[in-house]
């Protein structure tokens, strides 16, 4: 039983487009939500994260929208660009637990 | 270089044979972590380390055995590899005592039990 849920599986927008990815959790106690970028061949690396005291956190073309009440929260890619292109998995963390999504492959056209 | 660093890339073994994964970070952060990916799962976690001498089951860990004499070294061994430990392997670490800060992967290691 997954304690974090992604949607979409895949995605493909066009260069210039909004980019959404959205997850949900189960477990109330995760305090600690980041969205990790993994491009083929490496290992995934932390993009954003947020905590559930705060219900948007913006880096760059980057959002995260929290939703604490629904249990939910999504990342948002404004502008997106073909570098862009990669695996976005969202995780949901408490102390020594950390639980990702089963990923977004994410494809931007030029 | 400093970083985290996983060996070998690639490994293919056969069914019942020993294997072990190495991982080494020269950041001497306390916590590592080993996490299988798997298509339609994402990362699941194997085992974790929260300092030399100290290792914890993560949410798979049948079939996996770590041990972690030295801080900066966080061996994973399959006593006897099964075709359904076929995955992509990936080290992690973070300096805090806690999951909720940045966990830094390897570049993983693709294993392959025929």
């Amino acid at each position: 039983q997954q304690q974090v849920k992604q949607s979409p599986q895949s995605l493909i927008v066009q260069k210039g487009g909004i980019s959404i990815i959205n997850c949900a959790y189960e477990n109330t106690a995760f305090d600690y939500f980041p969205w990790y970028q993994q491009f083929p061949g490496k290992g995934p690396a932390l993009l954003i994260a947020i905590r559930p005291d705060v219900s948007e956190k913006k880096e760059g073309r980057f959002t995260i929208s929290f939703n604490k009440s629904a249990k939910q929260f999504s990342l948002h890619i404004m502008d997106s660009q073909p570098g862009d292109s990669a695996t976005y998995f969202c995780a949901a963390a408490y102390n020594n637990d950390m639980r990702f999504g089963a990923g977004t492959r994410l494809t931007v056209k030029p | 270089d400093a970083g985290i660093t996983q060996s070998p890339r690639y490994k293919i073994t056969e069914t019942g044979r020993q294997v072990t994964l190495m991982c080494h970070q020269t950041w001497s952060h306390s916590y590592m972590f080993w996490y299988r990916q798997d298509l339609g799962h994402g990362l699941r976690l194997i085992y974790y380390s929260a300092a030399a001498d100290i290792t914890d089951k993560g949410e798979v860990p049948d079939g996996y055995v770590v041990s972690r004499s030295k801080t900066e070294n966080f061996p994973l061994t399959l006593e006897s590899a099964t075709r359904s430990q076929t995955s992509v392997y990936f080290c992690a670490s973070s300096e805090s005592s806690q999951m909720n800060t940045e966990a830094f992967f390897g570049q993983g290691t693709r294993l392959t039990v025929v």
